[in-house]
């Protein structure tokens, strides 16, 4: 059964730094499409950033430069390393596995980042 | 930038009856187009990919239709639990993917 368990949020300061990790089971990582989806209060979802299975990595723009996708083949997760981060990065963020169609076929339960100072 | 423009923002029905949410794109995305489900607290499911086809386990009174730019999610007779969010999501201009920004589904 594919499982992916989000965690490392909490309240941060404008500015500050966090590292989201998502523990994946019952699937290879690095053998698959991953991405970060995030939700802010109240609001719809935003594609955030994703790696593929090559390694390559993407990131949405309100992202770029500040955000960095990676992942721990050794320990099967995911991880999102957000520096800089603003007010407007307030959201749930999900990880997400990628189907051979492109669509985000299996989804974790979130972890909450609340930046506020 | 691909934009997705979901209508309509709300939609209040009753039981049984059929649903009917738009997803209209601000140019081609072929049927590179997914939903999902989302209920208050809980992660997004996905309902339909490459715009008609259902994920495991998504009941048939779930259908997807459309290509190009106009998409249509249809839920044949309401049920209960299927009064929630729903959002189209459009992978085209890969490598980057955009969302809609949602239809909420209310009961009547």
């Amino acid at each position: 059964e594919v499982q992916l368990v989000e965690s490392g949020g909490g309240l941060i300061q404008p500015g500050g730094s966090l590292r989201l990790s998502c523990a994946a089971s019952g699937f290879t990582v690095s053998s698959n499409y991953m991405s970060w989806v995030r939700q802010a209060p109240g609001k719809g979802l935003e594609w955030v950033s994703v790696i593929y299975s090559g390694g390559s990595t993407y990131y949405a723009d309100s992202v770029k430069g500040r955000f960095t996708i990676s992942r721990d083949n050794s320990k099967n997760t995911l991880y999102l390393q957000m520096n800089s981060l603003r007010a407007e990065d307030t959201a749930v963020y999900y990880c997400a596995v990628i189907s051979s169609s492109w669509a985000f076929d299996y989804w974790g339960q979130g972890t909450l980042v609340t930046v506020s100072s | 930038e691909i934009v997705l423009t979901q209508s309509p923002a709300t939609l209040s029905l009753s039981p049984g009856e059929r649903a009917t949410l738009s997803c209209r794109a601000s140019q081609s995305v072929s049927s590179y187009l997914a939903w999902y489900q989302q209920k208050p607290g809980q992660a997004p499911r996905l309902l339909i990919y490459d715009a008609s086809n259902r994920a495991t386990g998504i009941p048939a009174r779930f259908s997807g239709s459309g290509s190009g730019t106009d998409f249509t999610l249809t839920i044949s007779s309401l049920e209960p639990e299927d009064f929630a969010v729903y959002y189209c999501q459009q992978r085209s201009n890969w490598p980057l993917f955009t969302f809609g920004q949602g239809t909420r589904l209310e009961i009547k």
